[in-house]
């Protein structure tokens, strides 16, 4: 049981240049979530999804796409880098029951540097 | 908006001292859940406790306790006897509420405080 994956773990990339940052999850969780960790600033959500086939934006989405294809995988695009996008992305899954939060499992981490 | 608030940026404390992280929250909702997180140096992050708004019991688990005052809107962390591996980030979170009761579990993260216990 792997929980939640995250590939790749490093990439430094230059300006404009594109790049999929891929989650996995074997917990058969319904949500995932994808954050991003910032010094000082703690952790800022992106964007999510409630199911398969369905995304949403999160507190600070420009920049980003997602896509939910899988309901094991949630993918995070950047189409054309900036600078202001390194920091460390993080992947998380949880259970879906109404009126009810569970907590969140994270991955590893993703740590990018844009040049 | 929701908002959460770890004022303490560092503490730096001597191992087997005790020590009180604190976690300030605002939200409009009635209903809602604050979580406690770990980032050891290592980078991932751990989950330690979730914690209903309806539910104002104090819990303790091993050295952890945790003190939850809705009247404060504060939802306290303390590690005693803190040991070297206590050193971390810690994050306090808060979840949402979506109108109509449903929450997707966004969470709302604290600035994190960086704790380091020293031998």
């Amino acid at each position: 049981n792997a929980g939640v994956t995250q590939t790749p773990k490093f990439r430094v990339l230059k300006t404009g240049q594109s790049m999929t940052l891929l989650c996995a999850q074997d917990m058969n969780h319904e949500y995932m979530y994808w954050y991003r960790q910032d010094p000082g600033m703690g952790l800022r959500l992106i964007h999510y999804s409630v199911g398969e086939g369905t995304t949403a934006k999160g507190e600070v989405p420009d920049g980003y796409n997602v896509s939910r294809l899988k309901k094991q995988n949630f993918l995070l695009g950047l189409e054309s880098a900036a600078p202001s996008q390194t920091s460390v992305y993080f992947c998380a899954s949880s259970r879906r029951k109404r009126e009810v939060v569970y907590e969140q499992y994270f991955g590893p981490g993703t740590r990018l540097t844009v040049t | 908006a929701q908002k959460v608030t770890q004022a303490q940026t560092e503490i730096s404390v001597v191992e087997k001292e005790d020590v009180t992280l604190d976690c300030v929250y605002e939200t409009r909702d009635t209903t809602y859940y604050l979580f406690w997180y770990k980032q050891p140096p290592s980078g991932e992050l751990v989950f330690l406790i979730r914690r209903n708004s309806f539910d104002e019991q104090n819990e303790i688990s091993g050295r952890y306790s945790w003190n939850f005052q809705k009247s404060t809107s504060s939802f306290n962390f303390t590690i005693t006897a803190s040991q070297v591996v206590d050193s971390a980030v810690y994050f306090c979170a808060l979840s949402d509420q979506n109108a109509g009761g449903t929450s997707y579990g966004k969470l709302t993260f604290g600035q994190g405080t960086i704790l380091t216990v020293h031998p």
